[in-house]
């Protein structure tokens, strides 16, 4: 049972560059969601998925996109990276029906833009 | 709107001692859990503590205990007996029901310091 698992660890961009952070998880969870987490900011929701086929935005959306077409996979792509996406990124899911319904997070991708 | 404030941003406790930490909730969802998470320095993220909105009772879990105030929407964590190893932050996370979309929002986070 791998849990929650976020490729890559660490990753370096140049102004302007896209790229896809990766989420899996094994659990059957419905809920995913994406998170970045800034020095005295906590963790801040970037969008967030219910179910296969269903997304929507959280509180920071703008630069990310994300889909969801299988359970266990939640991918977020940023399309033009720029400085201010610099941060640690959070991947965490968690079933969506139950009540006591704690998140289980990946390791973290900090990421750079230069 | 749904919101949560941790207005401390760094507590010192002395070892063995009790510490709260403070968390307020705003949400017009009638139903909704609370969650406290750990965070060491090595960055995962620990679930330490559950209360939801219909619990007549404060959660307890070992050491942890969230002291839930409804009506002040309030969900503040204890922490007693104070170890070296509860050096860390400290996140109060909100999640809403089915009228929320089952978003989760997590406060800006408290760090903790245990002195020996």
């Amino acid at each position: 049972n791998a849990g929650v698992t976020q490729t890559p660890k660490f990753q370096v961009l140049k102004t302007g560059q896209s790229m896809t952070l990766q989420c899996a998880q094994d659990m059957n969870h419905e809920y995913m969601s994406w998170y970045r987490q800034d020095p005295g900011m906590g963790l801040r929701l970037i969008h967030y998925s219910v179910g296969a086929g269903i997304t929507d935005q959280g509180e920071v959306p703008n630069g990310y996109n994300v889909s969801r077409s299988t359970t266990e996979d939640f991918p977020l792509r940023l399309l033009s990276a720029a400085p201010s996406q610099t941060s640690v990124y959070f991947c965490a899911s968690s079933f969506r029906d139950r009540e006591m319904a704690e998140a289980f997070f990946g390791q973290g991708t900090r990421l750079t833009v230069v | 709107a749904q919101k949560i404030t941790q207005t401390q941003p760094g507590m010192f406790v002395q070892e063995k001692e009790a510490v709260t930490l403070d968390c307020t909730y705003d949400t017009s969802d009638p139903s909704y859990g609370l969650f406290w998470y750990k965070q060491p320095s090595s960055g995962e993220m620990i679930f330490l503590i559950y209360q939801g909105s219909y619990d007549q009772q404060n959660a307890t879990e070992g050491r942890y205990s969230l002291n839930f105030q409804k009506a002040r929407k309030s969900a503040n964590l204890v922490i007693s007996a104070s170890q070296l190893g509860d050096s860390a932050m400290y996140f109060c996370a909100m999640r809403e029901g089915p009228t929320g979309g089952f978003k989760t929002i997590f406060g800006a986070g408290t760090r903790l310091f245990v002195k020996a």
